[in-house]
């Protein structure tokens, strides 16, 4: 596609329950990164894939995060049990080269715990 | 933060007039990035300036580079209302600031 694609663009999940954030990345491109926005601050990283390759996910903030990407395309970022802090927005950048070249971001998912 | 330090946090300025914010940051870089987030929306690519680079332009965007002092900076010239958004700069290991948000009253 001609950008980077997040679905859901919203989501509210009850406290405790699962959710599935998915990241279409522009065709072709090699890297992959997942980061956490909170309101007014700027986005925290997540974890980072070159292809298929889970490079570095020091940034998951507990084992509840999951993240894959199984065919070096689609990505997506699971958190299991969600509490009230995981609300943020989540988004997803990609690149054609491997971490020398600018990244194009998606809009990011914004996802309410209730 | 993950990497370092935008500053101001926080600056208005007037259309037309010039703005300028910094960027600190903490491990050695092969190059730094620029960014521009409009309101609820996500990131967009600025400007990328590698290390042995001292100075970049893009259009109204200028950025420099000292390695000695870990520190960036990016100046818009004759701001528009339309660069109203929050800017924030990233290392080469794509870790961001908190960025400076950006006013620019009509």
């Amino acid at each position: 596609g001609a950008g980077v694609s997040q679905s859901p663009r919203y989501k509210v999940a009850k406290r405790g329950q699962d959710v599935a954030l998915r990241c279409d990345p522009i065709s072709g491109h090699v890297s992959l990164f997942w980061y956490q926005q909170a309101l007014g601050q700027g986005p925290e990283f997540l974890t980072y894939f070159q292809n298929e390759a889970q490079l570095d996910k020091s940034g998951l903030p507990s084992d509840r995060f999951f993240a894959e990407r199984p065919e070096g395309s689609v990505s997506t970022l699971k958190i299991q049990r969600t509490q009230q802090e995981d609300s943020a927005v989540y988004l997803c950048a990609s690149s054609y080269k491997v971490l020398d070249y600018g990244y194009t971001f998606g809009s990011g998912t914004r996802l309410t715990v209730v | 933060s993950q990497q370092g330090e935008e500053d101001p946090q926080a600056l208005s300025i007037q259309e037309g007039e010039n703005a300028t914010m910094n960027c600190s940051y903490k491990t050695s870089i092969n190059n730094l990035q620029w960014y521009r987030q409009n309101s609820g929306r996500g990131l967009v690519h600025l400007i990328l300036i590698r290390s042995n680079e001292r100075e970049k332009h893009s259009g109204r965007l200028r950025v420099t580079l000292d390695t000695s002092k870990k520190s960036s900076s990016l100046l818009i010239t004759a701001s528009r209302a339309a660069d109203t958004a929050s800017y924030f700069c990233a290392n080469g290991d794509m870790r961001f600031g908190a960025g400076t948000r950006l006013t620019v009253k009509p």
